[in-house]
């Protein structure tokens, strides 16, 4: 099992261009999740899907747009890239809602 | 709403010696709790979790939590710390009415 795969590994993005995040999982959990992490303020939510079909907002959505695309995939979309946006992003999954998250290796992305 | 506060954000100790790592979270109903780790340039990975029942939690690596609800805290501690526990870790909290809550994170560093 590869558990959750994540792509690309590292990106360099200009101020305005615009890319998607891919996230996929296989151990057939229902929920997935997408969080940024900076320095000092741990894991910060951007979306979530409850379930196949189903997208929700998390703490920080600005500037970010998800589709779940099936049960195994969830993608997150910066539409038009900003400074403010350069961190490190991570796709989780769980069997539901409050259970254990497994997460992917990380996005590393840098906006100039 | 909830928060999840990791009172240190760096924690030294010479190897074989005895860690706790504090975490404390605001919360008015009840909770389940986690603790994560993430090695350098990797994703999170469970350590351990509180759901219910015995308020000692013993997880992977030697490490263990006790939930403390009237102190709402829920501290991970190890009695021998190895080199390759060096690390940051990350304190988490979830109830029904909202999602996971991650702390700031404490960076563990183990020292010869």
């Amino acid at each position: 099992n590869a558990g959750v795969t994540q792509t690309p590994k590292f990106q360099v993005l200009k101020t305005g261009q615009s890319m998607t995040l891919q996230c996929a999982q296989d151990m057939n959990h229902n929920s997935m999740y997408w969080y940024r992490q900076d320095p000092g303020m741990g894991l910060r939510l951007i979306y979530y899907s409850a379930s196949e079909g189903t997208t929700d907002k998390g703490e920080v959505p600005n500037g970010y747009n998800v589709s779940r695309l099936n049960k195994r995939e969830f993608s997150l979309r910066l539409e038009s890239a900003a400074p403010s946006q350069t961190s490190v992003y991570f796709c989780a999954s769980s069997e539901g809602l409050g259970g254990t998250q497994y997460f992917g290796p990380g996005t590393r992305l840098l906006v100039l | 709403a909830q928060s999840v506060t990791q009172l240190d954000s760096q924690v030294p100790v010479f190897e074989e010696a005895p860690v706790e790592l504090r975490c404390n979270y605001s919360s008015s109903v009840s909770v389940y709790l986690f603790w994560y780790v993430q090695y350098p340039n990797q994703g999170l990975q469970l350590l351990l979790k509180y759901l219910s029942g015995s308020t000692l939690v013993k997880g992977i690596n030697g490490f263990e939590a006790e939930f403390n609800k009237s102190q709402t805290s829920f501290h991970l501690r190890k009695p021998s710390v190895h080199i390759s526990d060096t690390a940051e870790y990350f304190c988490a909290v979830y109830n029904a009415g909202n999602m996971l809550t991650f702390g700031g994170g404490t960076r563990l560093m183990v020292k010869p």
